[in-house]
């Protein structure tokens, strides 16, 4: 089984500021990686799948990096609806099962 | 417009059953996967269970085997998760997602429900 680790656990930063997380796999996902934003009280919200790939309607200042076990979410310069927490996705090849990361908190400073 | 609405949520005591249910709208049911997730009060994602375009494949995560049945309903643009034994750590807000395509090697989400919360206590 594949674990997601990310950090840090939380993030302070204020807006305007640019945002680092970081999803780290225990084994190789190759680019099979996607992200997630979920504010409180409402579903997650795609960000990036394939590592890189912004999903559709999904601001610019989001952008995603990495391949293999290490991977990075970079928000440029942090808007006010940004702060919410952040998780990282994959799944295994055969079962499909998937896994998410235990998420980030992007908390305004 | 691309709709998952899930309904069935409620208190239930420990050892108790449960049948949510999951209605799509706005995309053609039959051509994906589906999936739930949960997420237990103040906790992160997931994964519960995944079932095939036809029914022919069915996937659980370790801690629900033999207690929950995913199904699904092509006919009704439906899908399940009937529930039975429940525990206290199967408290969570429940989802189902779609992936956002049709292979079965999508496999990143881009809709969701907006959730039914199970609350397992006595």
């Amino acid at each position: 089984e594949i674990v997601l680790t990310q950090s840090p656990a939380t993030l302070s930063l204020s807006p305007g500021q640019r945002a680092t997380l970081s999803c780290r796999a225990s084994q190789s996902v190759s680019s099979y990686l996607a992200w997630y934003q979920q504010k409180p009280g409402q579903a997650p919200r795609l960000l990036i799948y394939d590592a890189s790939n912004r999903a559709a309607g999904i601001p610019a200042r989001f952008s995603g990096s990495g391949s293999g076990t290490d991977f990075t979410l970079t928000i440029s310069s942090l808007e006010p609806e940004d702060f919410a927490v952040y998780y990282c996705q994959q799944r295994s090849n055969w079962p499909p099962m998937y896994t998410f990361g235990q998420g980030t908190k992007l908390e305004i400073k | 417009e691309v709709h998952l609405v899930e309904s069935g949520g409620g208190l239930v005591q420990p050892g108790g059953s449960l049948r949510l249910s999951c209605a799509a709208s706005g995309f053609t049911f039959s051509s994906y996967w589906m999936t739930w997730v949960r997420q237990a009060p103040g906790k992160g994602l997931e994964w519960v269970a995944n079932i095939k375009q036809d029914g022919s494949e069915i996937y659980y995560v370790d801690s629900v085997k033999g207690r929950f049945t995913i199904s699904r309903d092509n006919a009704r643009n439906s899908l399940y998760l009937q529930m039975n034994s429940l525990r206290a750590e199967d408290t969570a807000v429940y989802y189902c997602a779609r992936p956002a395509g049709v292979g079965h090697l999508v496999y990143f989400f881009d809709c969701w429900g907006q959730g039914t919360l199970v609350t397992v206590s006595s």
